[in-house]
């Protein structure tokens, strides 16, 4: 059993529909992560949650918008996406945020599909 | 310049062999660390290994095992005795401190495919 679960696993949505991805984590961690994974491109760090505080927010377009009401919840909603948001979605924790020897734990990914 | 350069983007690999998938990573800091992370098809990212730039000895975790160089900025995961559940994407990350901000950059990835 994975110490970090996401659901939806598989996501297909219109672009003019309103969806959330769900992500718990069952590890103890204080830090909270969402990650972007493309087809040919590397791992997109999207958003970092230190003790249920918003850290980092890589440029990421306000259509997605992210949420951590408690440090094992991390929620991210979606609205009217565009096709290119189709990826996999992966949600993470650590321990904590800084130190080089942090170790992050992922989840499932949730595959979103943006028609 | 590539922070993290994995030079294999696919291997194929008899079944029971070992397995080397290289990692080549610049930094100046001296402190930094080293993970390697396997991604099946299923798409979930699996923590495999990690190794600090202080430690003495080579990181081993059951079958996987770290060959790390220092001098060489080398830091190849090597997989003993391969099984048909290895086939997945290897992807090695560093680590380091930059201005406090300690984010996790990633290599492109090393498909392997044990062939039975």
């Amino acid at each position: 059993e994975t110490g970090v679960t996401q659901t939806p696993r598989h996501l297909v949505m219109g672009m003019t529909n309103k969806k959330s991805l769900k992500c718990e984590q069952h590890l103890g961690h204080n830090a909270m992560y969402w990650y972007k994974q493309s087809a040919k491109k590397p791992l997109e760090l999207m958003f970092v949650y230190s003790l249920e505080e918003r850290v980092e927010n890589n440029s990421v377009p306000s259509r997605f918008s992210p949420e951590c009401p408690n440090s094992s919840h991390l929620f991210l909603h979606l609205h009217t996406l565009q096709p290119e948001d189709s990826a996999l979605y992966l949600c993470a924790s650590s321990q904590d945020r800084t130190g080089v020897g942090n170790t992050i734990y992922f989840g499932e990914g949730s595959w979103l599909t943006v028609v | 310049a590539q922070k993290i350069t994995q030079t294999q983007p696919g291997m194929f690999v008899q079944e029971k062999e070992a397995v080397t998938l290289d990692c080549t990573y610049d930094t100046s800091d001296p402190s930094y660390g080293l993970f390697w992370y396997k991604q099946p098809s299923s798409g979930e990212m699996i923590f495999l290994i990690y190794q600090g730039s202080y430690d003495q000895q080579n990181a081993t975790e059951g079958r996987y095992s770290l060959n790390f160089q220092k001098a060489r900025k080398s830091a190849n995961l090597v997989i003993s005795a391969s099984q048909l559940g290895d086939s997945a994407m290897y992807f090695c990350a560093m680590r380091e401190a930059i201005d406090s901000n300690y984010q996790l950059i990633w290599g492109a990835g090393t498909k392997l495919i044990i062939k039975p």
